[in-house]
């Protein structure tokens, strides 16, 4: 149980583009869903958090309009990076938490990796 | 001073070894204490979830918590080397759901 998908797993993308990524919970219901960012070999960096139906909360120095967040149903958050620039090529982790019992943890999808060139 | 400090190794072993990992942290507001597994290119699978202070074991790995030093451990019993992976310390107040993660160990199992 408390699985977590992404995709796409990888994606490559020119500069000035945007990029849509899907974050699932398959098997429960989140009320919560984290995107997060990683560079190689550091830790798990918190963008924004977005619970259903609302809006999504940024971290400071996260751009809310660069990195849009709709969490459209309880099963369902995406990210999208508009403009994507080089700068922007990272590996990007969803996680999702439910809503009762152990589902409070934080479960994480496989992340996506995205290269802007 | 960052709120959750964790070295980031690498930490070699040999196969069979007891693995021990550690984490400090400077807020005692810290309620959940969280330790998540991660192989290279892929995200963090849950390893080990324990509120408060204590000792919490599933199978080779085992928890504790020591609120009053500020101080988490992991322990891995008869390592692996499929065990070679970051292993990543998070926290998180009562009142948020969001978790302070550690910067990971990386730990090499040798066989």
């Amino acid at each position: 149980g408390a699985v977590v998908s992404q995709h796409p797993s990888r994606v490559i993308c020119k500069s000035g583009t945007s990029v849509k990524i899907e974050c699932r919970s398959l098997d429960f219901q989140a009320t919560t869903m984290f995107w997060y960012r990683q560079f190689p070999k550091q830790s798990l960096m918190l963008m924004a958090t977005s619970n259903e139906g609302s809006k999504a909360t940024y971290e400071q120095g996260v751009e809310k309009d660069k990195f849009l967040i709709n969490h459209a149903s309880l099963t369902l958050s995406t990210l999208t990076v508009t403009s994507a620039h080089p700068e922007d090529s990272s590996f990007y982790i969803c996680s999702a938490r439910g809503t009762s019992g152990m589902r409070y943890e934080q479960y994480f999808g496989p992340g996506t990796r995205l290269t802007v060139t | 001073q960052k709120e959750v400090e964790q070295d980031p190794g690498p930490l070699s072993v040999p196969e069979g070894a007891i693995v021990s990992l550690n984490c400090t942290y400077s807020n005692s507001a810290f309620q959940y204490f969280m330790w998540y597994r991660q192989y290279s290119r892929k995200g963090p699978e849950l390893l080990m979830y324990t509120y408060s202070s204590g000792n919490k074991e599933d199978g080779r790995f085992t928890a504790q918590v020591d609120k009053s030093s500020k101080y988490i451990s992991l322990f891995i019993r008869d390592s692996q080397p499929s065990d070679s992976a970051t292993y990543l310390c998070a926290m998180s107040t009562s009142g948020t759901y969001k978790y302070i993660f550690g910067t990971g160990t990386r730990l090499k199992v040798l066989a």
